[in-house]
């Protein structure tokens, strides 16, 4: 079954770097997403991506944060100078679906801790 | 701005059991919503997802019900088994489905 792929799977970093987190979307998707969940708390929309441009924001998702389709098949996630409160799982997922069809269903991937120090 | 809350916060079941999960958001005007399920240390797997003109889903042993007017929405599991363990998410489709807002989730325990 086709999967949503992210590396790494857990990355430490120290403040103040930049982190980049990788995702491989299903090949024949064509909506992306980043969210993340702070270890105890709930998911939370972070992006979305369509036609190599962002759809939607969360207030999260300030200008520490930037996404990229450098190819056909990445979809990065680049965290700027990261604080200890970055510390959380990101999860990638894709759907295939165009959402305003509302049958969106979203394939997540297994996520990339990221642990700030 | 949207919330959900789900209740109760854990459940333990002795397997066989049927159970409900309770949803509730706050804002009816939503796109769909979408029930997962996430293990510990890995992503969240789509179980059931009903676009806001629809009643219910179901699944094999999953049936999601929906009731935009009061705000609900309920995953019933029959017959549960141990492999049911998991965490069990809600997801309102927000902004004409751009995003999905969580709720905090239901941690189930099915006992053998």
């Amino acid at each position: 079954e086709p999967e949503v792929t992210q590396t790494p799977s857990h990355q430490v970093t120290q403040m103040g770097q930049e982190v980049i987190l990788r995702c491989v979307p299903i090949s024949n998707h064509l909506y992306f997403y980043w969210y993340r969940q702070i270890l105890g708390q709930k998911v939370e929309f972070l992006v979305s991506f369509y036609n190599n441009e962002i759809s939607e924001k969360s207030e999260i998702f300030d200008d520490q944060f930037s996404v990229e389709r450098p190819d056909g098949s990445n979809f990065t996630l680049k965290i700027r100078s990261t604080k200890l409160e970055d510390s959380a799982m990101y999860f990638c997922a894709s759907t295939s679906v165009n959402p305003f069809g509302g049958a969106n269903v979203l394939t997540f991937g297994a996520g990339s801790r990221l642990t700030v120090l | 701005k949207q919330e959900v809350t789900q209740i109760p916060a854990a459940l333990s079941v002795p397997e066989g059991e049927n159970l409900v999960l309770n949803c509730s958001f706050t804002d009816s005007a939503i796109y769909n919503l979408q029930w997962f399920r996430q293990d510990p240390g890995k992503g969240l797997t789509s179980l059931l997802l009903i676009q806001s003109s629809q009643r219910e889903q179901t699944s094999g042993r999953l049936n999601a019900s929906l009731d935009k007017s009061s705000g609900r929405s309920t995953l019933y599991i029959a017959a549960s088994q141990p492999g049911d363990s998991a965490t069990y998410l809600c997801a309102v489709g927000d902004n004409y489905g751009q995003n999905f807002v969580f709720g905090p989730g239901t941690r189930l325990s099915v006992l053998p």
